[in-house]
């Protein structure tokens, strides 16, 4: 099962900041999260992860709580180049597999 | 380039019939992995590898078959004892045998059976 919660569909207007949640209350201490994008038809792309701290690359910014309980993944001007669907995933550097949920379906509005 | 090779795009297969699906690497990945997706739906784990010549089952590998012969190939064979077989199947790989946070996909392939 995924080990995490996410919002199934959101909305955001082209281009202001996309603000994905996601929540992992039962994380462990050495477990990593992960996002990836899969847009329609084609197979998912790895975007960014982190473990403690805010992570940020030429994708999308990653902002996890102290806690670590959940985070958030900012694209920053969203085009309608990033209408996808975003999956939140939590494991272990060293986990033999990944298991996906079902994400969230972002909709870039025009 | 470097990249996760799936073929065919798309294939229609009778009923009964057996199919087996092509992935091809290039990236020097010890692991690969086969997901299944169904519409509107999560992937799902069907069978994984972290070496050659060894594989295991994820969550849905009842009526699949795998070989890890070579470290580039890792075809999935669908078989007849797959009872709902029409779905888009991804293959991937990742670049150190165990860290699997960051997977490379595939395009993909959709599998029709009429």
């Amino acid at each position: 099962d995924a080990k995490t919660t996410q919002p199934p569909s959101m909305d955001c207007a082209e281009g202001r900041a996309a603000n994905l949640p996601c929540n992992h209350s039962t994380i462990s201490g050495n477990e990593y999260v992960y996002w990836y994008r899969q847009i329609h038809s084609q197979g998912p792309q790895y975007i960014i992860h982190g473990l403690k701290n805010n992570e940020t690359n030429e994708m999308a910014s990653l902002i996890i709580t102290e806690d670590r309980k959940s985070s958030t993944l900012i694209l920053p001007h969203a085009t309608l180049r990033d209408t996808a669907v975003y999956y939140c995933i939590v494991l272990l550097y060293r986990d033999d597999k990944i298991i996906f949920g079902k994400g969230t379906r972002l909709h870039i509005l025009p | 380039d470097g990249g996760i090779t799936q073929s065919p795009k798309y294939l229609f297969r009778k009923e009964g019939q057996n199919v087996t699906l092509s992935c091809e690497q290039n990236l020097n990945h010890d692991a690969m992995y086969w997901y299944r997706q169904d519409p509107g739906q999560g992937l799902r784990l069907i069978y994984y590898s972290q070496i050659v010549n060894d594989f295991q089952k994820g969550d849905i590998a009842e009526g699949y078959s795998v070989s890890r012969e070579k470290k580039e190939s890792f075809p999935l064979t669908v078989t007849s004892a797959q009872k709902n077989p029409t779905a888009f199947y991804l293959c991937a790989s990742s670049i150190i045998s165990g860290a699997t946070g960051e997977l490379f996909f595939g395009e993909g392939s959709r599998l029709t059976v009429l």
